[in-house]
């Protein structure tokens, strides 16, 4: 079936100008995340949703960085302003639940390069 | 969430088992351990998960120890696209705990033809 799907999977910008990336999770999943991973390092989480609502966004760095999810599915990252600092490949997870008993399903997320 | 320690690569011949080993000694009773792998340039791709008892995919099986100090991830056949970091990690049961997901340095499996 359809796994999480991000897009898009690369993107090349120039500092100080604006980006969105989009995550389209496993249909039914009602938790979705957002983390980043910079190279050779681990996870950063960045944001939680469980449907439309976001009960956790205590991992965004900056108020540059913002998310929504809309209809319960696809959730848009945005950053405002990007830093060369932001340069990061950045991942969406989806689970059935929130629990920790649910695994997450990871997209292969996409590599934001800021020159 | 407990902290894991895995040895930082090991080779498999192609069609033998694959036994990754992790130590979670510190791990609580309400914690899972979960196995994902990430191929170079993909996501973190999940294989199992398990509480105490030993579990079996199609992908893999779980043994973990009496004890819940440590667990093995076994590949029964390994091929060449099982080449990956394979990360063992402790998971809360309790909602939210995804957000604190540790990955940490993992297992550089590769196998070899």
């Amino acid at each position: 079936g359809a796994g999480v799907s991000q897009s898009p999977s690369n993107k090349v910008t120039e500092k100080g100008k604006d980006v969105e990336l989009r995550c389209d999770p496993i249909s039914g999943h009602t938790a979705l995340y957002w983390y980043r991973q910079s190279l050779g390092q681990g996870l950063e989480f960045l944001i939680y949703f469980q449907g439309n609502s976001a009960p956790d966004k205590s991992g965004l760095p900056s108020d540059r960085f913002s998310a929504e999810r809309t209809g319960g599915s696809v959730s848009t990252l945005t950053i405002q302003r990007t830093q060369q600092e932001d340069s990061a490949v950045y991942l969406c997870a989806s689970t059935p639940t929130p629990a920790g008993n649910s695994p997450l399903h990871f997209g292969n997320g996409t590599r934001l390069t800021v020159t | 969430d407990a902290k894991t320690t895995q040895p930082p690569s090991m080779d498999c011949a192609e069609g033998r088992a694959a036994n990754l080993p992790c130590n979670h000694s510190t791990i609580s009773g309400n914690e899972y351990v979960y196995w994902y792998r990430q191929i170079h340039s993909q996501g973190p791709q999940y294989i199992i998960h398990g509480l105490k008892n030993n579990e079996t995919n199609e992908m893999a099986s779980l043994i973990i120890t009496e004890d819940r100090k440590s667990s093995t991830l076994i590949l029964p056949h390994a091929t060449l696209r099982d080449t990956a970091v394979y990360y063992c990690i402790v998971r809360s049961i309790s909602s939210g705990s995804a957000r604190q997901l540790t990955f940490g340095s993992g297992t550089q499996l590769t196998v070899l033809p």
